[in-house]
């Protein structure tokens, strides 16, 4: 089983509202993933959790905050978000984080599409 | 045929054609390569891999190759499908991260 789930699929917002991405995966990784996805473009890497600790945050504005509670779940809290934040969110995990440039196989749950009004 | 521009560089083939999707990596350091599907409205689906000890690997109506001298890698499908039209990105691996090629858009048609 190569499954990871999100939810919510859809996810419609204000600039002032707080909410939640969520992201399971029950395949023993301890590797796990937030992207942002725009329309034809490839996937941008946002953060990456090893063993339940940050490890790579890539210059994310603080409106996006990620959180690790397990090894199987991962959430990105919103708040305050803008217009142009609209896009699918997507969640991966993999085996483990790799080591240097032999990274292990990631994969992706189906996204999240947000749309912030 | 296949087109730059504004949009995906697009690759467009008959049902039951060979396609061939080519991707050009920046790091010669990598040591892992993916190709990845993604069709509208879902999240990349992994096709097939390749570490850099090896030159081609082969899967079910699928064959990758990598040419590590001039840094380039090819997804061929063979007999291709109406259920191939998708967008493929390869990735190639970053220091504890992938890095993604901009994607390529295959469309079949009947």
């Amino acid at each position: 089983d190569t499954e990871v789930t999100q939810t919510p699929k859809h996810l419609v917002m204000g600039m002032t509202n707080k909410k939640s991405l969520k992201c399971e995966q029950h395949m023993g990784h301890r590797a796990m993933y937030w992207y942002k996805q725009k329309a034809k473009k490839p996937p941008e890497l946002m953060f990456v959790y090893s063993y339940e600790k940050l490890s790579i945050n890539e210059s994310v504005p603080s409106r996006f905050s990620p959180e690790c509670p397990n090894s199987s779940l991962l959430n990105l809290h919103l708040h305050a978000l803008q217009p142009e934040d609209s896009a699918l969110y997507l969640c991966a995990s993999s085996q483990d984080l790799g080591n240097g440039f032999a990274t292990d196989t990631q994969y992706f749950g189906p996204g999240t599409r947000l749309t912030v009004l | 045929g296949e087109s730059v521009g504004l949009h995906l560089p697009t690759l467009s083939v008959q049902e039951g054609d060979n396609s061939i999707i080519n991707c050009a990596y920046s790091n010669s350091a990598s040591d892992y390569f993916i190709w990845y599907k993604q069709e509208s409205g879902k999240g990349p689906q992994f096709i097939i891999d390749i570490r850099s000890n090896m030159d081609k690997r082969q899967g079910q109506r699928v064959t990758v190759l990598l040419n590590k001298t001039v840094k380039h890698l090819s997804l061929q499908i063979a007999a291709t499908q109406p259920g191939d039209s998708a967008v493929y990105f390869c990735a190639e691996t970053g220091f504890q991260k992938l890095v993604f090629g901009t994607g390529t858009r295959l469309l079949v048609s009947p």
